[in-house]
């Protein structure tokens, strides 16, 4: 199986700070990376697709990179609504993988 | 709009079973695969299988071989999920997820708790 490593487990971050979460694929999955938001008690919304497309009426600040088998998700400006726990999942290989999540708080 | 609308709690016993539904509007049922997701009480997320409503072709993950059914019903545009063999390790939520945009799980059902106790 294709192992996400995600990281950091855990951020606290102010008001109009940027942050970035970063995924590690144990191999190439070829920009199949999907990100995800999950607030408490809610289900899980996708927020990109494609590594670094971003799903329809998602705000802009957030955002999604790549670089060989690291992406990335970049919240600028962050506001009180972005507190979540975000997670990422490969698609490229069977069976579908996800990252252990990170939980953002907001200070 | 996409809805995808999951049955009611479960508490069950150990080894019994529990079946699951997931009742799909807004869109054309057989023409989107569901996916079946696993989150365990504070934990992350694990894909379990998926099913192709207007085949009933499937794929699963190998961890829930034997252990996940998945069906369909298109009269009613219902995915199912059956969870055989109950232990406390199956005790989580389960979502059902259609694909979008090319992404597996794109939209998200509202989870169902299963609880396995006696």
């Amino acid at each position: 199986d294709i192992q996400m490593t995600q990281s950091p487990a855990s951020l606290s971050a102010s008001l109009g700070e940027t942050v970035t979460i970063e995924c590690l694929a144990s191999e190439d999955i070829y920009s199949n990376l999907a990100w995800y938001q999950q607030k408490p008690g809610k289900s899980p919304q996708l927020l990109i697709y494609d590594a670094s497309s971003l799903q329809d009426g998602v705000p802009s600040r957030f955002s999604g990179s790549e670089s060989g088998t690291q992406y990335s998700l970049e919240i600028n400006s962050l506001q009180s609504e972005d507190a979540a726990t975000y997670f990422c999942q490969q698609h490229h290989d069977y069976p579908y993988t996800f990252g252990a999540g990170t939980k953002l708080e907001l200070k | 709009q996409v809805k995808l609308l999951q049955s009611g709690a479960a508490l069950v016993k150990p080894g019994a079973s529990v079946k699951m539904s997931c009742k799909a509007s807004g869109y054309t049922f057989t023409d989107y695969w569901v996916s079946w997701v696993k989150q365990s009480h504070g934990k992350s997320l694990e894909w379990i299988g998926e099913i192709y409503p207007n085949s009933g072709a499937t794929n699963f993950n190998e961890k829930f071989k034997g252990k996940a059914t998945l069906t369909v019903d298109k009269s009613t545009s219902t995915a199912y999920m059956e969870l055989s063999r109950l232990t406390s390790e199956d005790s989580a939520i389960y979502y059902c997820t259609r694909d979008t945009t090319g992404i597996p799980v794109g939209y998200w059902g509202q989870g169902v708790m299963v609880t396995v106790s006696s």
